[in-house]
């Protein structure tokens, strides 16, 4: 069974920094992984996502995220930080070699951008 | 594409009472999730359809909740004599395909007093 860890309950930067949000995953198979974005009282929404390829995947408001195989992670990046990023993020994972299976997620962390 | 919808968006009940609540994926999309979401944790997976099979249900699901999707299109999700740990948000997502993203509704809030 697939399952995914984030170490980190709540990260905290500076605006202007570079943020990482730490994401590792466990999988039988190949790795489908996903990261989301959930903004106080509002649904999850779809920031980025690895199937295959380039192992540096770029998504929405400028984030970007590295997968890496032999570590097992799927770090979550943004080269400076906005305010706005203050938000709690959710890593996911799916078994990409096995139909059927489900979307598995981290418990979340909580990113705090100061001013 | 109007979104997954959910409905109702709140709901209060009384311990033991039933519930349900209904999720309309956005069209074509054969895979469904339901997920349950307590304050600051992550959704945590309760089960998932491809149409109109349920594939897959978390072993920590109570024999209290019960999905449906019927003929593939809108799901339900039926939760009996709820007890108070049930109270949380309840999440329905769908997907066209394994390799793209699950696209989420707002959710029911689900009280139980």
């Amino acid at each position: 069974a697939q399952s995914v860890a984030q170490p980190e309950d709540q990260v905290n930067v500076a605006e202007g920094n570079p943020l990482t949000v730490k994401c590792t995953y466990s999988v039988s198979g190949n790795p489908y992984l996903f990261w989301y974005v959930q903004y106080p009282n509002r649904g999850l929404q779809f920031l980025l996502k690895y199937i295959t390829g380039d192992n540096l995947v770029k998504g929405s408001y400028g984030f970007e995220a590295e997968f890496n195989k032999s570590q097992t992670s799927f770090h979550l990046k943004k080269p400076s930080a906005l305010v706005s990023d203050s938000a709690l993020y959710f890593c996911a994972v799916r078994d990409g070699d096995q139909a059927g299976t489900a979307l598995i997620f981290g418990k979340g962390t909580t990113l705090s951008v100061s001013s | 594409d109007t979104g997954v919808s959910q409905n109702p968006r709140h709901k209060i009940t009384k311990r033991g009472q039933n519930v349900t609540f209904r999720c309309d994926p956005i069209s074509e999309h054969n895979r469904l999730y339901w997920y349950r979401q307590t304050l600051g944790q992550g959704p945590e997976f309760l089960t998932y359809f491809q149409n109109e099979a349920q594939l897959e249900k978390s072993r920590l699901l109570s024999d209290r909740f019960s999905a449906e999707r019927p003929k593939g299109s809108f799901s339900t999700l039926e939760i009996q004599r709820t007890e108070q740990g049930d109270s949380a948000m309840y999440l329905c997502a769908s997907s066209p395909l394994d390799y793209r993203e699950a696209f989420f509704g707002q959710g029911t809030r689900l009280t139980v007093v």
